[in-house]
């Protein structure tokens, strides 16, 4: 399996302010996943990461509020920019890793967003 | 656009209760369907993945059977424990491996 480490694990953020999260996977992996969990919410795709090009965007979201880098294939950065209250959430980064011929997804241990 | 379900939202059963979860799915041109396990404020944990040529799968006291033509799974869990409380989501994969989630089953197993 993909072992996924997922850093901050928790923060509270002023509105208006910028959060980081960083996903370091310990094999490499060709797409990465960032995924937002609104409170009491199912899990939704904000975009698909590639190494080498740039994140592809689900409806609904824009790199300029959710800026994504995949610098190498076991590392990337999403940023929640200019953040409100409703971006309190948890944000869940991804990764499909191929195993016993089977492709099967592994989240990181997720990020607790809270802004106030 | 695919749309995942899962019933019941809730669930509560006492300690060693037989349990079943149900999920459904609109569209059935899927790769594959997996079960995960979700404790509060955490990430997921990949519990079964069952391949769209497959009908079930088993790990433990688990057992997740796929209905690919009918748009169904169901997650078996026998004698269930309080360790066992957490929340369920089915997720399955379609196009550009992108997987949709279900809206879950929160599961609390009593003494």
């Amino acid at each position: 399996s993909a072992v996924i480490s997922q850093k901050p694990s928790r923060d509270i953020c002023q509105r208006g302010t910028s959060l980081t999260i960083q996903c370091q996977v310990d094999s490499q992996v060709t797409m990465m996943f960032w995924y937002r969990q609104q409170p009491g919410q199912s899990l939704t795709l904000i975009a698909t990461a590639n190494q080498g090009s740039e994140a592809t965007y689900e409806s609904g979201f824009v790199i300029d509020k959710f800026p994504i880098s995949r610098p190498n294939l076991t590392f990337s950065t999403l940023t929640v920019s200019n953040m409100s209250p409703e971006d309190s959430s948890i944000y869940l980064c991804s990764v499909d890793y191929l195993q016993g011929g089977n492709t099967e997804a592994f989240f990181g241990q997720g990020t607790r967003l809270t802004v106030v | 656009k695919q749309e995942v379900t899962q019933i019941p939202a809730a669930l509560s059963v006492p300690e060693g209760e037989n349990l079943v979860l149900n999920c459904s799915f609109t569209d059935s041109a899927i790769y594959n369907l997996q079960w995960f396990r979700q404790d509060p404020g955490k990430g997921l944990t990949s519990l079964l993945l069952i391949q769209s040529s497959q009908r079930e799968q088993t790990s433990g006291r688990l057992n997740a059977s796929l209905d690919k033509s009918s748009g169904r799974s169901t997650l078996y869990i026998a004698a269930s424990q309080p360790g066992d409380s957490a929340t369920y989501l089915c997720a399955v994969t379609g196009t550009a491996s992108k997987l949709t989630f279900g809206t879950g089953t929160r599961l609390q197993v009593t003494l």
